[in-house]
């Protein structure tokens, strides 16, 4: 089993529908989850972060963290076809002082079709 | 603010021939990530770098592979001789330092060894 599973998808949705996606992760030390946008051919780009559980808005996105079910989400709302891209999840736990090393998941290819 | 810039974008080599790939971190970034994205996988960390010195390289396959970050600021990753599942892309990320995970990526040099 890896340390984070996510579903590679690919998901295709309509313009200006809510978008879910999600992780899951064995490792309980993780505190740090992140979510980042990779457009083709692009590296990717921070989107959110966020400490331990929770959720944290920002416009359209919207992360949750649940670590009692080691299970995190990012929602958009009123996708936009601008919003096309491969969602990656990613954690890290503190270790030596440090929370460097980030354990990604596969990537969700989203289309966000007008 | 300039991101993190990478060079060449793409290379194309025939196998054991040699390759480098180039990196600028963001200014003022100590920390230097570079990673691995092989196609529908998430990035993983090949070496971490805190300004000149490389302080976690246990994913590197040292056999062929080295990097060095002169001066504490470009970084330079070498294959030497190039396999063909070397084909994939190499990210360089960079981060203000190794406590601060909030790591901001490169657009990659996609490496394709025939």
């Amino acid at each position: 089993q890896k340390e984070v599973e996510q579903d590679p998808g690919p998901l295709s949705v309509p313009e200006g529908a809510i978008v879910s996606l999600n992780c899951t992760y064995s490792n309980s030390a993780f505190q740090y989850f992140m979510w980042y946008r990779q457009y083709s051919r692009k590296g990717p780009e921070l989107l959110m972060y966020t400490y331990s559980s929770g959720n944290k808005e920002d416009g359209r996105f919207t992360a949750q963290v649940d670590k009692s079910s080691k299970y995190i989400s990012l929602f958009i709302r009123d996708s936009q076809p601008s919003d096309s891209a491969t969602y990656l999840c990613a954690m890290s736990a503190l270790s030596g002082g440090s929370n460097y090393k980030l354990t990604f998941g596969k990537g969700t290819l989203l289309t966000v079709n007008p | 603010e300039a991101g993190v810039v990478q060079s060449p974008r793409y290379k194309i080599i025939e196998k054991k021939q040699p390759v480098a790939f180039w990196c600028n971190p963001i200014s003022g970034h100590n920390t230097l990530y570079w990673y691995l994205q092989n196609l529908g996988q998430g990035p993983e960390l090949l070496i971490r770098y805190e300004n000149e010195e490389a302080v976690d390289d246990s994913q590197l396959p040292k056999d062929r592979f080295s990097a060095e970050r002169l001066k504490g600021v470009d970084s330079t990753l070498k294959i030497q001789p190039a396999e063909l599942g070397d084909s994939a892309v190499y990210l360089c990320a960079s981060s203000v330092w190794a406590g601060n995970n909030e790591q901001f990526f490169g657009p990659g040099t996609r490496l394709t060894v025939l």
